[in-house]
Formats: C-alpha cells, structure tokens, sequence
C-alpha cells in the first residue's frame, strides 16, 4: 500500500542550486497538488494538476514549476532556491470523485542555507 | 483574507475532558470540508469528512454550518494519544484545498 511516495525526505541546498522534488502515486487519482508548510502559516498550495498535461498556480507559486506527463508522477522544481523556500513540502492526491479527501506524501524537509 | 481560520491554541486539557476546536472558511462555495490530524513532523492524514447533517465516528463529533460558514470538531473523553495537531480543510474547488493553521492539542495525564 505504497498511497503517494515522496523523494527525497530530507534535503539541504545551496542558495541558487536547483533541484526537483519527486512525487508518485499508484491510486490512480486524477489531481495531484504540492504544499509547503512553514510555521505559524498552516499548508499553502503552490501548484495543482489536474490531468496528465494539465497544471496550474495554486497561491504560492513563485520560484517552483511543475510537469504532470503521467497520472503517476508530478515533479516539483525548484530552479534557483533561496532561503525562503525552506520549509517541509508535502504532495498529495486525490479522486476526481466528489467529496473524497486529499492523500499525502510524507513530506520533504528543505533547507536553503 | 485567510480562506479558512482556525484558533491555533495550544489546548492543554486532562485526560477524559471534552474539547471543542472551530473553524470558519470564506468561500461560500466551497464543496467539501474535512478534520485531519497532523502529528508532530509527520503527514496530515484524515481524521474524518464533515456533512452539513452532522457526522461522529467514536469519541470525535464533526458538525458543519453552511449559513454560518462554519465547521467544528469535538472529541469526547481525550486520550493522550489524540495530543496532535488538528488541521480544518476545505475544498474550494476540485482538488484546490485549502488548510487552516492547525489547533495544537496536548492532552495531560
């Protein structure tokens, strides 16, 4: 019951170094969105899928970009990390179906030094 | 404006106590709405959906008012393993949730 697998679970970065996050789920769920979570601030959405070939700007969107060329896998980058962007990042995914709840990863903790 | 407002507490009650965690959320279109529970570095998982008629699974009571664009969850006779952070999401719009802050929950022996 592997549900959505996030890659890595921990990782340290340079400022200015880019890197991609790796997400994959076997439920075969339609949508697929990635979160990052910092203190004081609850989840916020950075960007969603809807469909292979179909992705869009959730409200934090600056300084990552997302592909979703298969159901299973949505990659999240990051092209020039600052140290803004550390924070724990989470992947989830989701039925098409009304009313079904959201399925996480188990997060990848950032930090941009 | 924040799309969902919780009170991020922290709750400190005994053992046994009852508590009650609120919720509010902006948009009156949202579709769907949920309590997960986020323990201290781990995921959010669901704890459980919320219908406008009211749902309870055990000790935990969820209730949703749409006229008053409110979400609340109770829990009966706490456990100190229920010590965890409660999360109020909504679904605003096919898989665009949206999360309050959390209300940090310690229960004490």
């Amino acid at each position: 019951n592997a549900g959505v697998t996030q890659t890595p679970k921990f990782q340290v970065l340079k400022t200015g170094q880019s890197m991609t996050l790796q997400c994959a789920q076997d439920m075969n769920h339609e949508y697929m969105s990635w979160y990052r979570q910092d203190p004081g601030m609850g989840l916020r959405l950075i960007h969603y899928s809807v469909g292979a070939g179909i992705t869009d700007q959730g409200e934090v969107p600056n300084g990552y970009n997302v592909s979703r060329s298969t159901t299973e896998d949505f990659p999240l980058r990051l092209l020039s990390a600052a140290p803004s962007q550390t924070s724990v990042y989470f992947c989830a995914s989701t039925s098409a179906l009304l009313n079904t709840e959201a399925f996480f990863g188990q997060g990848t903790r950032l930090t941009v030094v | 404006r924040k799309e969902v407002e919780q009170d991020p507490g922290p709750f400190n009650v005994p053992e046994g106590a009852t508590v009650a965690f609120n919720c509010t959320y902006s948009n009156s279109a949202s579709q769907s709405f949920f309590w997960y529970r986020q323990d201290c570095r781990k995921e959010p998982k669901l704890l459980m959906s919320v219908y406008s008629s009211g749902n309870e699974d055990g000790r935990f009571t969820a209730q949703l008012n749409r006229a008053s664009q409110y979400i609340s969850l109770l829990i009966r006779d706490s456990k100190l393993s229920d010590s965890a952070t409660y999360l109020c999401v909504v679904n605003i719009y096919r898989n665009q949730f949206y999360f309050g802050t959390g209300t940090s929950l310690t229960v004490i022996p």
